[in-house]
């Protein structure tokens, strides 16, 4: 079975400081992973996924992450904070079925 | 434009009374599946289907019935909640459930059973 941690339920950051979301997974076979957005009184957004190919992955809002074998991780990072990122951040890893970290809670401080 | 609706949005109902809350998706998914939040925990699976007919129990399946009749829905079922069922739920539908697509969420269903 695989499982997922994100250190830090809740990280709050300057406005114009790097953000840096941490997720660690475990898993018995190659899985794909994906961070998730939620803002206020809304559903999951997919913010990126990597699947196979470049472990370094790009997606909407000027977020990145890359996928570290040997670390089994795939933290989440952002250069420079806006204001507009405060949400909960969600790491999920699927081997067939989708397994979502606790949550951590983007505060950005102006 | 693509989405996956539930509702009802907020509910706030007694212990016993059975209650469904509907998920209809407009994108062909094939795979749909039920998920509840609750603080700390992140999102966990509830029910899972893979296509019409086709059904299947996630990690927290007590308590809770689906269906899948149709491609498009995909109802929740409390026959008879309690307290402990008190979360907010998330329905969600993806392209297929090899577990490469990422899936798509509706904006969820406050549920409070006193």
């Amino acid at each position: 079975a695989q499982s997922v941690t994100q250190l830090g339920s809740h990280v709050s950051v300057s406005e114009g400081a790097l953000v840096l979301l941490r997720c660690n997974y475990s898993s018995s076979v190659p899985p794909y992973l994906f961070w998730y957005v939620q803002y206020p009184n809304q559903g999951l957004q997919l913010l990126l996924k990597y699947t196979t190919g470049a472990t370094l992955v790009k997606g909407i809002n000027g977020f990145e992450a890359e996928f570290k074998k040997s670390e089994t991780s795939f933290h989440l990072t952002k250069p420079s904070a806006h204001m507009s990122d405060a949400a909960e951040y969600f790491c999920a890893v699927s081997v067939g079925m989708l397994t979502f970290g606790g949550g951590t809670r983007l505060m950005v401080k102006p | 434009e693509a989405q996956v609706t539930q509702n009802p949005r907020y509910l706030i109902t007694v212990t016993g009374k059975k209650l469904t809350v509907t998920c209809s998706q407009n994108m062909n998914h094939e795979y749909m599946s039920w998920y509840r939040q609750d603080p700390g925990l992140g999102l966990r699976q509830i029910y899972y289907s893979m296509n019409v007919e086709v059904t299947d129990k996630g990690d927290v399946p007590e308590g809770y019935k689906v269906s899948r009749k149709e491609k498009r829905n995909f109802p929740l079922i409390l026959e008879s909640p309690s307290p402990n069922q008190t979360s907010l739920y998330f329905c969600a539908s993806s392209l297929d459930s090899l577990g490469n697509q990422p899936q798509h969420f509706g904006d969820g269903t406050r549920l409070s059973i006193l």
